[in-house]
């Protein structure tokens, strides 16, 4: 069975500090990998994803994440964090399938 | 462009009375149709998953049941309310075609509270 763990439920920095958001998975075969950012009250919309073509991945607003098979992580990093990152992110797992697993979520909290 | 609508927002409603949330998407055909249940600190869980009208896979067993009467409407029901249905209530759809598995974009989520 698929999963998903984000180490930390909560992680803060100070504005200009490094990002780093763990996420970890389990998975039997090569899985499709995504972040999710989700801004107060609002929906989740798409940060990244993996699907095997490379394994550093780039997405929105500075943020990138690394594909590490030899440890099962997914972890997400931005060199320099801003206000405006605050939010929960959310790691999830796909393989084959239209249905995504989450993870349960990283509230970041950027102090200035 | 594709958009997905939820309705309504916010919801405050007594145990034991019905629910209806209800989920559209504009702009793409036979999507794929999914609610999720936010609860805090447990993340996203799927409840509902719909491949085409009428086709519903419920994920886990609950007080909720789901439909899908039009090709891009999905509505989540409940004949009466628990408090533990409170909750961030998403709908999100998928691609058929052109997007590899997993790709979905969400709605802005009713919030229910159940008293």
């Amino acid at each position: 069975a698929q999963s998903v763990t984000q180490l930390g439920s909560h992680v803060s920095v100070s504005e200009g500090a490094l990002v780093l958001l763990r996420c970890n998975y389990s998975s039997s075969v090569p899985p499709y990998l995504f972040w999710y950012v989700q801004y107060p009250n609002q929906g989740l919309q798409l940060l990244l994803k993996y699907t095997s073509a490379a394994t550093l991945v780039k997405g929105i607003n500075g943020f990138e994440a690394e594909f590490k098979k030899s440890e099962t992580s997914f972890h997400l990093t931005k060199p320099s964090a801003h206000m405006s990152d605050a939010a929960e992110y959310f790691c999830a797992v796909a393989h084959n399938t239209d249905k995504l697993i989450f993870g349960t979520g990283t509230r970041l909290q950027v102090f200035p | 462009s594709q958009t997905i609508h939820q309705w309504p927002a916010t919801l405050v409603q007594p145990v034991g009375s019905p629910l209806s949330l209800e989920c559209t998407v504009e702009g793409t055909s036979n999507p794929n149709l999914y609610w999720y249940r936010q609860a805090a600190g447990r993340g996203l869980q799927l409840l509902f998953y719909s491949v085409g009208i009428g086709q519903i896979s419920s994920e886990v067993p609950q007080n909720l049941s789901a439909s899908r009467p039009q090709d891009r409407q999905f509505i989540l029901s409940s004949k009466k309310l628990l408090l533990s249905d409170s909750g961030f209530y998403l709908c999100a759809w998928s691609g058929r075609q052109g997007n590899f598995p997993g790709e979905l974009f969400f709605g802005e989520g009713s919030r229910l509270t159940v008293l």
